[in-house]
């Protein structure tokens, strides 16, 4: 696609639910991002891949939160027994690699999440 | 770690001034420096970026000098209009070039 594409863009859930978080990244793009972006806050790395391998989980908050991608392409953050404190703008974004110079990464809008 | 201190905001000001926000940084090695800009209700763009000492990004207007001296990358603009209103976040990529390191954000103001 043009640019990188989240779904859905707000989640209202109940605490205690599952949800999933979708990232679509541009076309061509080997590495993929997870932010997390918090209320009058700056942007919190989750993880990130570099093809389908998440060489670095270290900033998931906890193992309520996974994530995977297939195919090289599209991502789903999962977020099991959801907590007030995990609501927040949950950015994804991409990049043609990792590599420095090539490291200028492409933001999605983003999905709202408030949990009840 | 490495780290990211930029003004806190809001910043207000009126259309045609002149524009600083205060960005400086903490890294070891050689960080690429970025800002990003958030309009409001849209994902986060790059704005502009430099990628070494004393280079300059510049981007509709906007610029940034990265100072390695003073460990600093300010946003300036000459003369600002009501459409720059948004959220202004400065960057580094560092050492380990994936995970971009993050200001808290300033918010910008621009009244006609």
């Amino acid at each position: 696609g043009a640019g990188v594409s989240q779904s859905p863009s707000n989640k209202v859930t109940e605490k205690g639910k599952d949800v999933e978080l979708r990232c679509d990244p541009i076309s061509g793009h080997t590495a993929l991002y997870w932010y997390r972006q918090s209320l009058g806050q700056g942007l919190e790395f989750l993880i990130y891949f570099q093809g389908n391998s998440a060489p670095d989980k270290s900033g998931l908050p906890s193992d309520r939160f996974s994530a995977e991608r297939t195919g090289g392409s599209v991502s789903t953050l999962t977020i099991q027994r959801t907590q007030q404190e995990d609501s927040a703008v949950y950015l994804c974004a991409s990049s043609l690699s990792v590599a420095a110079s090539k490291n200028i990464q492409y933001f999605g809008a983003g999905t709202r999440l408030s949990v009840l | 770690g490495d780290s990211v201190t930029q003004m806190e905001g809001p910043v207000t000001l009126s259309e045609e001034a002149f524009l600083t926000i205060n960005c400086t940084y903490t890294a070891t090695g050689y960080p690429s420096l970025f800002w990003y800009v958030q309009y409001p209700g849209e994902g986060l763009q790059l704005l502009l970026k430099a990628t070494k000492a004393d280079d300059k990004g510049s981007n509709k207007g906007f610029e940034a000098t990265y100072r390695k001296e003073t460990t600093s990358f300010h946003l300036e603009k000459g003369s600002v209009q009501v459409s720059d209103s948004a959220v202004y976040f400065c960057a580094l990529s560092g050492d380990s070039n994936y995970q971009l390191i993050w200001g808290a954000g300033t918010k910008l103001i621009i009244k006609p």
